[in-house]
């Protein structure tokens, strides 16, 4: 089983800052197949990335990803306050296809 | 528009039973792979079962194995779950997921969730 850990466990920033979100995985990802997911409270996870760096259709451009491997990141350019959420990793190449356990996105 | 509109949650006691359903509609369901995930109160996402377009390829999470089977009625537009033996940790909210792909893909839309509480 793939191991994704993501880090922090909680970032706090301000509007118009820059966000890294990092998610490391305990062996390499088959093809890259690496998401990154955005969760508001009580909605459904939203996909924001897929193929590591590819942003899904509709989302702003202020979201980019990046990695390979085993390191990938994801970073907001320029924070607005709805970007403000939970941010989940997974990895889809191999069964079962795990999450990371998360990282908050708090206003400071 | 794609729609996933997952039904069939509830309050049911260990040791029960439960059959989630995933209603799809607003793109040809029988070429895409799809998913489970659940998430307790609380905590994070965990993916539950995976099955591809023509249900040749079907996985499961260690923790629901022999116990969840995962299905899917392509001329019903249907995916379902039927929890057996359903313990208080199954407790949390459901979510079908369409993958981009077959037999792998990214989750590209998602449900909005159907409550399951284990409890006596």
């Amino acid at each position: 089983e793939i191991v994704l850990t993501q880090s922090p466990g909680t970032l706090s920033l301000s509007p118009g800052e820059r966000a890294t979100l990092s998610c490391r995985a305990s062996q390499s990802v088959s093809s890259n197949y690496l998401a990154w997911y955005q969760q508001k409270p009580g909605q459904a996870p939203r996909l924001l990335i897929y193929g590591a760096s590819s942003r899904a259709t509709g989302i702003p451009d202020r979201f980019s990803g990046s990695g390979s491997g085993t390191d990938f990141s994801l970073t907001i350019s320029s924070l607005e306050p709805e970007d403000f959420a939970v941010y989940y990793c997974q990895q889809y190449g191999y069964s079962p296809f795990t999450f990371g356990q998360g990282t908050k996105l708090e206003i400071k | 528009e794609v729609q996933l509109v997952e039904s069939g949650g509830g309050l049911v006691k260990p040791g029960g039973s439960l059959r989630l359903s995933c209603a799809a509609s607003g793109f040809t369901f029988s070429s895409y792979s799809m998913n489970w995930v659940r998430q307790a109160p609380g905590k994070g996402l965990e993916w539950v079962s995976s099955i591809s377009s023509s249900s040749s390829y079907i996985y499961y999470a260690d923790s629901v194995k022999g116990r969840f089977t995962i299905s899917r009625d392509n001329a019903k537009n249907s995916l379902y779950l039927q929890m057996n033996s359903l313990r208080a940790e199954d407790t949390a909210v459901y979510y079908c997921a369409r993958a981009s792909g077959t037999p792998l893909g990214d989750f590209d839309y998602w449900g909005q969730g159907t409550l399951v509480t284990v409890s006596s």
